[in-house]
């Protein structure tokens, strides 16, 4: 099993919703990533999760709150979220810790639309 | 903030035509520069991981070059396909970072 598998696929939200993105491994990838990208953009990170512990948070607004609650889990809670946060994220691991530079393997991605 | 450029933006070529492509990164700190072949509604495939200067990969008809004195790798395929119409994105890793950059990718569109 190579996966990592995303839900859901796409989310439409009002700025006063409160949601969550959800993201599972089971490739016993220590280090778990959100990306966010908008169109004709490459993918920027917002955060890594190494061994379950946060390790990188890429200055991004506190409504977006990210759970790692076991290590095949990585969630993204919304709240108060904007228009101009529409766009693709992307959930991501690697073997191994986040620093170790292995092969990245990515879900699909879930499309949010703020209305 | 690391610059990583690719080169060119987009890339149409006809079946059977062999073409590359460059990515361009910092030439300091350098730790990892990995390929990745993004299809439209699917995830990003992991094409190669590449560490040592003057690294050679190859997977089939697609072949990858890493220069880390210089800062750039080369992303070649041969023959190209129709099936093999999608986004090319490189990221490099620096030395010491947990951080992935992503470069601006090129899209290639192969015309059967």
């Amino acid at each position: 099993d190579t996966e990592v598998t995303q839900t859901p696929k796409h989310l439409v939200m009002g700025m006063t919703n409160k949601k969550s993105l959800k993201c599972e491994q089971h490739m016993g990838h220590r280090a778990m990533y959100w990306y966010k990208q908008k169109a004709k953009k490459p993918p920027e990170l917002m955060f890594v999760y190494s061994y379950e512990k946060l390790s990188i948070n890429e200055s991004v607004p506190s409504r977006f709150s990210p759970e790692c609650p076991n290590s095949s889990l990585l969630n993204l809670h919304l709240h108060a979220l904007q228009p101009e946060d529409s766009a693709l994220y992307l959930c991501a691991s690697s073997p191994g810790g986040a620093d170790s530079g292995n092969t990245i393997y990515f879900g699909e991605g879930s499309w949010l639309t703020v209305v | 903030i690391l610059n990583v450029e690719q080169s060119p933006q987009s890339l149409h070529v006809q079946e059977g035509d062999s073409t590359n492509f460059t990515c361009s990164f910092p030439s300091s700190n350098f730790y990892a520069l990995h390929w990745y072949r993004w299809e439209t509604a699917k995830s990003p495939e992991a094409l190669f991981v590449m560490t040592l200067n003057g690294d050679e990969k190859k997977k089939g008809r697609i072949s990858a070059t890493l220069n880390t004195k210089e800062g750039y790798s080369y992303l070649y395929i041969k023959g190209s396909q129709p099936e093999d119409s999608a986004t090319y994105l490189c990221a490099f890793i620096a030395g010491g970072y947990q951080k992935v950059t992503f470069g601006t990718g090129t899209k290639l569109q192969v015309i059967p």
